[in-house]
């Protein structure tokens, strides 16, 4: 089964604050990313955190990580017709960085 | 500066036909990964090379091979395509151990009748 969940789809009003939610199950997770995909393109890093974190912000993004639930979010303030993309949420498990993605979730952003 | 470039940007192969998808990176990074991307399923690793010299297969390896021919290149041949190889084939690269920030290709759409 797939080890990083997250919800297909989300629809958010430019200038509202997007949230997108992820769920992992491995405990021993080094590093959490997020990604974004625009149409046609490969996938960008938006930002990381360490596991040992609890938050991190960056301009208008913001990560949080629950560890004990094993939940990671990424918010985005003031979100724009720009953000609309596929974003990737995750996760290394070992200590030489092998990836396992989420299904990605399509972020539409209407006017 | 080009990052992670693939070749070619489209294929069209059918059922039993060969082909080598290339990937190329000028940041001198150790490790070089291939994926594939169907709708729904995120990105699914196929085979992964964690320095020149070794690969190692993903989560989905059958179908295909690869070669780290040297530190800059990883291509991967499916040699006998099946429908079921229509997919988006992503390469990328990171940097050695401490940061694994992961640099992608714009990928190659692959489409087999």
């Amino acid at each position: 089964g797939e080890d990083v969940e997250q919800s297909l789809f989300l629809s958010v009003r430019e200038g509202d604050s997007s949230v997108i939610n992820c769920t992992y199950t491995d405990s021993s997770s080094t590093y959490l990313y997020w990604y974004k995909q625009e149409p046609g393109a490969g996938l960008q890093l938006l930002t990381y955190i360490f596991s040992n974190m609890d938050m991190k912000q960056d301009q208008r993004l913001t990560v949080l990580l629950n560890k004990k639930d094993k939940h990671l979010s990424l918010r985005i303030a003031d979100t724009q017709t720009g953000d609309s993309a596929i974003y990737f949420c995750a996760e290394s498990r070992n200590s030489w960085g092998k990836f396992q993605f989420g299904a990605g979730t399509q972020v539409v952003v209407t006017p | 500066n080009a990052g992670v470039t693939q070749t070619p940007k489209f294929q069209v192969l059918k059922t039993g036909q060969s082909m080598t998808l290339q990937c190329a990176q000028d940041m001198n990074h150790n490790s070089m990964y291939w994926y594939r991307q169907d709708p729904g399923m995120g990105l699914r690793l196929i085979y992964y090379s964690a320095s020149e010299g070794t690969t190692d297969k993903g989560e989905v390896p059958n179908g295909y091979n690869v070669s780290r021919l040297n530190k800059r290149e990883f291509s991967l041949r499916l040699e006998s395509a099946a429908p079921s190889q229509t997919s988006v084939y992503f390469c990328a690269s990171s940097a050695d151990r401490g940061r694994y920030e992961q640099y992608f290709g714009p990928g190659t759409r692959l489409t087999v009748t």
